[in-house]
């Protein structure tokens, strides 16, 4: 079965440096989810978007942003990078069916883990 | 088929008292579980998790209990404070990249 597909798996960028991220839903998910998971530690939401419009904002930076596209795959744009950005940036999608709430069922896609230097 | 449960919608207790959320899930196969705290209008925030190697795990005011054989978890706030007053999730993951989310529990915590 298909699954969340993120892109690129592994980033290395430098400080001060512009990062994006990309994930693919599961076909006919319509949510999806962004976390951020540093070393030895769990998931922390970022923001979710159902429908193409922001359902949920977490602790997000400001320099961050996201956005989902028409065929609703997801982009996380990373500005101004820091040491401190480094860590597994996974992307979940969901069928939506309480309307892109966090109690729909998560697939995870693989992650990808960025390295600031 | 709702694989992972909160049976109580809402929860009041006083403050400096213990708050007690529970949770039931059906799937022996999940090996992890996470709490979520949300605040209204703002996105979850992860709050503790356990493996289900361990049956308890304590960070300050919180501690997770999991109960294998009962396939229960409990999240213990003690002592409530106003401030976590939220609505709380549990979720449940078999390592295959999956979270199962509960419907949450809406704790009030009075002052």
């Amino acid at each position: 079965a298909a699954g969340v597909i993120q892109s690129p798996r592994h980033l290395i960028k430098e400080k001060r440096e512009t990062a994006t991220l990309k994930c693919y839903p599961i076909p006919r998910h319509d949510t999806v989810y962004w976390y951020q998971q540093g070393p030895g530690q769990d998931p922390q939401f970022l923001i979710s978007f159902y429908e193409k419009m922001q359902s949920d904002k977490g602790s997000i930076p400001d320099r961050f942003s996201a956005q989902q596209f028409s065929d609703y795959h997801s982009e996380l744009n990373m500005s101004s990078l820091e040491l401190g950005d480094s860590a597994l940036y996974f992307c979940a999608s969901s069928q939506g069916t309480s309307g892109g709430w966090i109690t729909d069922t998560q697939y995870f896609g693989p992650g990808t883990r960025l390295t600031v230097l | 088929d709702q694989q992972v449960k909160q049976n109580s919608p809402s929860l009041s207790v006083q403050e400096g008292r213990i708050s007690i959320l529970n949770c039931d899930y059906t799937n022996s196969m999940f090996d992890y579980f996470l709490w979520y705290k949300k605040y209204p209008a703002e996105g979850p925030t992860f709050l503790i998790s356990i493996s289900s190697i361990k049956d308890k795990n304590e960070d300050g005011r919180f501690t997770v209990f999991l109960n294998k054989s009962a396939k229960h978890l409990s999240l213990h706030i003690v002592p409530s404070q106003p401030g976590d007053s939220a609505v709380y999730f549990c979720a449940a993951s078999s390592g295959t990249y999956k979270y199962i989310f509960g419907t949450g529990t809406r704790l009030k915590v009075l002052a």
